[in-house]
C-alpha cells in the first residue's frame, strides 16, 4: 500500500484565480493519477502524470486549465487555472493500479469551493 | 470500452442486518474488479478486489463479494452491517486486456445502517 498526502485538505478561491495542489506519496511510483469527484457523482479521470514526461490528459480536461507537474518520483501538482464556480470539487491523488498492486491508493482529497 | 453500473443511489439497512450493494460491469475482455468505501470528508480506501480465482472474495472490515460472470455482476456483502459501516461505496472495473492501467467507477452507493 502507499501513504498520500494533499495540501491544502480545502480551499475557498475566488472566481478567475488559481490553486495549485499538492500530492506527496510515501513511496517512489511511476504513474500518479489526478480525479475530479463532483458533488453526488463518481470519479473523473483528469490526467495521468508520469516522471520526466508531460501528462496525458483525459477527453474534455486540457493542459491549460489543469497544468500538472511530476518532478520526481513521490511528487506531483495539479493547478485548477482561472477558476469558475463550476471548479467546484472534490480533487484526488492516486497511485496504484500497476504492477503488483492492481487496486489505487488514494489521497484524503482537496476540497475546492469557487465563489 | 468498459463501464461499471451501480444500480442503488442509496441502501439502508438497520444494524446487525446482511448488507447487499450492488454492482454489474461490461468488458470486452476478462475484468478486474474492485470495491472502495469512502468514509465523509476522506479520501477513497481500498475494500477488496476480484482478480482471478475464487469467485468469492473477501476484504477489509468483513466486507465479501461475490464475482459472477454470467451475471457481470460483482455485488458487495457483509453479514452484520454496523452504523460505522455508513459510508459511500464505489465499484470499479478494469479490462486486463486492454493494457491499460485506468479503471471505470461506478456512480456510487451511500450506505446507511440505522441504529
Amino acid at each position: 500500500s502507499a501513504v498520500i498526502s494533499q495540501k491544502p485538505s480545502r480551499d475557498i478561491c475566488q472566481r478567475g484565480t488559481s490553486l495549485t495542489i499538492q500530492c506527496q506519496v510515501d513511496s517512489q511510483v511511476t504513474m500518479m493519477f489526478w480525479y475530479r469527484q463532483q458533488p453526488g457523482q463518481s470519479l473523473t479521470l483528469i490526467a495521468t502524470a508520469n516522471q520526466g514526461s508531460e501528462a496525458t490528459y483525459e477527453s474534455g480536461f486540457v493542459i491549460d486549465k489543469f497544468p500538472i507537474s511530476r518532478p520526481n518520483l513521490t511528487f506531483s501538482t495539479l493547478t485548477v487555472s482561472n477558476m469558475s464556480p463550476e471548479d467546484s470539487s472534490i480533487y484526488l491523488c492516486s497511485v496504484g493500479g500497476t504492477g503488483q498492486s492492481y487496486e489505487q491508493y488514494f489521497g484524503p482529497g482537496t476540497r475546492l469551493t469557487v465563489t | 470500452a468498459q463501464s461499471v453500473a451501480q444500480p442503488e443511489d442509496q441502501v439502508n439497512v438497520a444494524e446487525g442486518n446482511p448488507l447487499t450493494v450492488k454492482c454489474t460491469y461490461s468488458v470486452s475482455g476478462n475484468p478486474y474488479l474492485f470495491w472502495y468505501v469512502q468514509y465523509p470528508n476522506r479520501g477513497l480506501q481500498f475494500l477488496l478486489k476480484y482478480i482471478t480465482g475464487d469467485n468469492l472474495v473477501k476484504g477489509s472490515y468483513g466486507f465479501e463479494a461475490e464475482f459472477n460472470k454470467s451475471q457481470t455482476s460483482f455485488h458487495l456483502k457483509k453479514p452484520s452491517a454496523l452504523v460505522s459501516d455508513s459510508a459511500l461505496y464505489f465499484c470499479a472495473v478494469r479490462d486486463n486486456t486492454r493494457g491499460s492501467y485506468i479503471p471505470t467507477f461506478g456512480r456510487g452507493t451511500s450506505l446507511i445502517v440505522h441504529p
